[in-house]
C-alpha cells in the first residue's frame, strides 16, 4: 500500500523555469510533510519541511503548497539552476512513532 | 558534526551468500532506521530502532534478514541468504531525541548491494 503517491516520475525543465513536484496522502494522521533531495551516490538530504497548519512554506527558491482538505502537497522550485538536478522525494510522518513513508520519487533534470 | 556513517559502500555476492552492513548514527540520536532503495524507488522502511529496542519492524523478511543495535549506539543489518531481489541500497538513517516534531532523518550515503 503505498502511503505517498508522488508525481512525475521525470521531469526535464529549462534554467531559470518552475519545477514543479506533486504528492498525495489519505491518511488524515499525518502531521508533518517534508521534501527530501538526493543526488547519484549519496543519501536523501532534508531539503524542506511543512506541517498541516499552514498553507505555504518559502525558502530560498523553494517553497511548499500544502492543500490539507485535498490532502496535497507540492513542492515549487523557482529560477531552476542545474545544480537542482536530482532526485526529489516527498515524505509524510506521524508525530507518534516517527515513522516516515517516502513517495516513489521524481528525477528532476534542469538544461541549462 | 559527523554524519551517518555507513559500510561498506559496495557489495557484490551471489545469491545465497550473506552479508551485513553496519550504521553508526550521529552522536546522541536515540532512533536509528534502515531502509531499502530500489533503483527508481523511493526508501523502504526496513527497522526502526529507539535505543535498544525495535519499534517497527513489520516490512523486514525475517526469514532472511535481521539487524540488531548494541547498546542503543551502532547497528548490524544482516541478510542470509540473500535473493536478487536483496539488490538495493541499503540507507541509514538517526533523528535525534525530541525531533518527532520536526522529523529530521539524517541519512547516510548508503551501502550498495549487488546479488548475483
Amino acid at each position: 500500500q503505498q502511503q505517498v503517491k508522488q508525481s512525475p516520475q521525470s521531469l526535464i525543465v529549462q534554467k531559470g523555469g518552475i519545477s514543479i513536484i506533486n504528492c498525495a496522502y489519505e491518511n488524515t494522521a499525518f502531521d508533518y510533510f517534508p521534501w527530501y533531495q538526493q543526488f547519484p551516490g549519496k543519501g536523501p538530504a532534508l531539503l524542506i519541511a511543512i506541517r498541516p497548519d499552514v498553507s505555504e512554506k518559502k525558502e530560498g527558491r523553494f517553497t511548499i503548497s500544502f492543500n490539507k482538505s485535498a490532502k496535497q502537497f507540492s513542492l515549487h522550485i523557482m529560477d531552476s539552476q542545474p545544480g537542482d538536478s536530482a532526485t526529489y522525494f516527498c515524505a509524510a510522518s506521524m508525530n507518534t512513532g516517527n515513522q516516515f513513508y517516502f513517495g516513489t520519487g521524481t528525477s528532476l533534470t534542469v538544461i541549462p | 558534526e559527523a554524519g551517518v556513517a555507513q559500510s561498506p559502500r559496495y557489495k557484490i555476492i551471489e545469491k545465497r551468500q550473506s552479508v551485513a552492513f553496519w550504521c553508526n548514527p550521529i552522536s546522541g540520536h536515540a532512533t536509528l532506521y534502515w531502509y531499502q532503495q530500489i533503483l527508481g524507488q523511493g526508501p523502504k522502511l526496513l527497522i526502526q530502532f529507539q535505543n535498544n529496542g525495535v519499534v517497527d519492524d513489520s516490512q523486514l523478511p525475517k526469514d532472511r534478514f535481521s539487524a540488531e543495535r548494541l547498546k542503543g549506539v551502532d547497528s548490524t543489518l544482516k541478510i542470509q541468504p540473500a535473493k536478487l531481489e536483496d539488490s538495493a541500497v541499503y540507507l541509514c538513517a538517526s533523528s535525534a531525541p525530541g525531533t518527532g516534531t520536526t522529523g529530521e532523518l539524517f541519512f547516510g550515503e548508503g551501502s550498495r548491494l549487488t546479488v548475483l
